[in-house]
This record gives structure tokens, sequence and C-alpha cells, in this order.
């Protein structure tokens, strides 16, 4: 089955900065790559997602690349701000596997 | 997500007992889903259903049962046979389109055994 590896586990930032979470799968045939954020203690929300068939995806100040080749991809979130603080989680394939999660920080 | 309701939010049980964790969706989605949350871990996948009268097993479906006896409903029991039920539960749904498999979270159901 798939396995997803999720890096770091916990990001702290200053407001502003850009934070970079990344993630590497093991299935060379996942064809479907979303991540989502969840605050404390609600339910994971989509935040965006990416196709095999595309290289990078952008909407406002989140960005998500991937490489197939080295089958990684990653997260970008640029001019990060207090409300971006949550975990973040990415997942591969059609039946989803997740990663473990990452804490993102952003300090005032 | 407003389509998918889970409950209750919390669930207290004595240990030995059998409890029943509800999800209701009415987004006519074909596909349901169980995870477990732990502190610190990602999403762990106990079962899922891709279509009435039929589930199959997660990766950590042992103490757990669930049944599909309507599109709208996917009911988790949570079993004696659980040795460490106390967890985060959350249901979610899903129309799988060619691999693309966009997940559609309920609120969840905190469950503590005392």
């Amino acid at each position: 089955g798939e396995n997803v590896e999720q890096h770091p586990s916990t990001l702290s930032v200053q407001e502003g900065d850009s934070a970079v979470i990344k993630c590497t799968y093991s299935d060379s045939a996942s064809n479907y790559f979303p991540w989502y954020k969840q605050e404390l203690g609600k339910r994971p929300q989509l935040i965006i997602d990416i196709r095999s068939n595309v290289g990078e995806k952008k909407d406002q100040r989140i960005a998500v690349t991937l490489n197939k080749t080295a089958k990684h991809f990653s997260l970008h979130i640029t001019e990060t701000q207090p409300e971006d603080s949550a975990v973040y989680f990415c997942a591969a394939a059609g039946k989803l596997t997740f990663g473990q999660g990452t804490i993102l920080t952003v300090h005032p | 997500d407003g389509g998918i309701t889970q409950s209750p939010k919390y669930l207290f049980r004595k240990e030995g007992q059998n409890v029943t964790l509800s999800c209701e969706q009415n987004l006519n989605h074909d596909a349901m889903y169980w995870y477990r949350q732990d502190p610190g871990q990602g999403l762990r996948l106990i079962y899922y259903s891709q279509i009435v009268n039929d589930f199959q097993k997660g990766d950590i479906a042992e103490g757990y049962s669930v049944s599909r006896e309507k599109k709208e409903s996917f009911p988790l029991t949570v079993t004696s046979a659980q040795k460490n039920p106390t967890a985060f539960y959350l249901c979610a749904s899903s129309i799988p389109q060619a691999g693309v498999n966009e997940q559609f979270f309920g609120p969840g159901t905190r469950l503590t055994v005392l």
C-alpha cells in the first residue's frame, strides 16, 4: 500500500515569513495529492490539491509543487498570518493515505 | 462540510462496553470512511465503504465494526476488543472520480474510555 512521510512535525515562523512542508510517497501510481488544514478541535478541511499531470498549483498565498520522479510534494505558504496556525496534513492516492501532520505556529 | 454530521460530539464509555458512533451525510456521496486521530499522529483509516452493503478494512480495523445499510449512514461500533479506544474519530465521504478522492469530513466524535 501507499506510505506517506511528512516533515517537519512542527514548524514555527514569524508572521510574514514563508512556511514549507514536505511529503514523500511510495506508490508511483498515486495521482492525487491533497492538503488539509485542521484547526484545534475541528475537522480537517481541504485547502489545495494537485493531480499528477500538473507540477505546480497556486491559490493566493498557498502553493503546492509535485515532483513525480522523486515522489515528493510540498506545501508553500507565503506571507504567513497568525490564522494560518493549525495542523496541516498531506495525503496521497485514491484511498487517501495521510501524512503524520505538521503543527504550524505563526508568531505575531 | 455542512453535509456530514457526527454524533455525539463527546462520548464516554466504561471499559468492556461497546459503543456506536453515528455518521450521516446528505451529499449523495457513494464512499464513506472512518478515521482515528491520536495526538501527534495523522489520520489512520479504520474502515471504508465505496457502496451500500459493502465495506473494507482499513489499516487499523481490529476492535471495530461497521455497517452500510443506507447510502447516507455509516455507523462505527467500537467494541470491547479495542484495547485503546480513547481517540478522536472522524468520518468522511467522497465521490471517487478517476483516482481523485476529495474527502469531506464530519466534525468528529471524541471518545474517552473511563
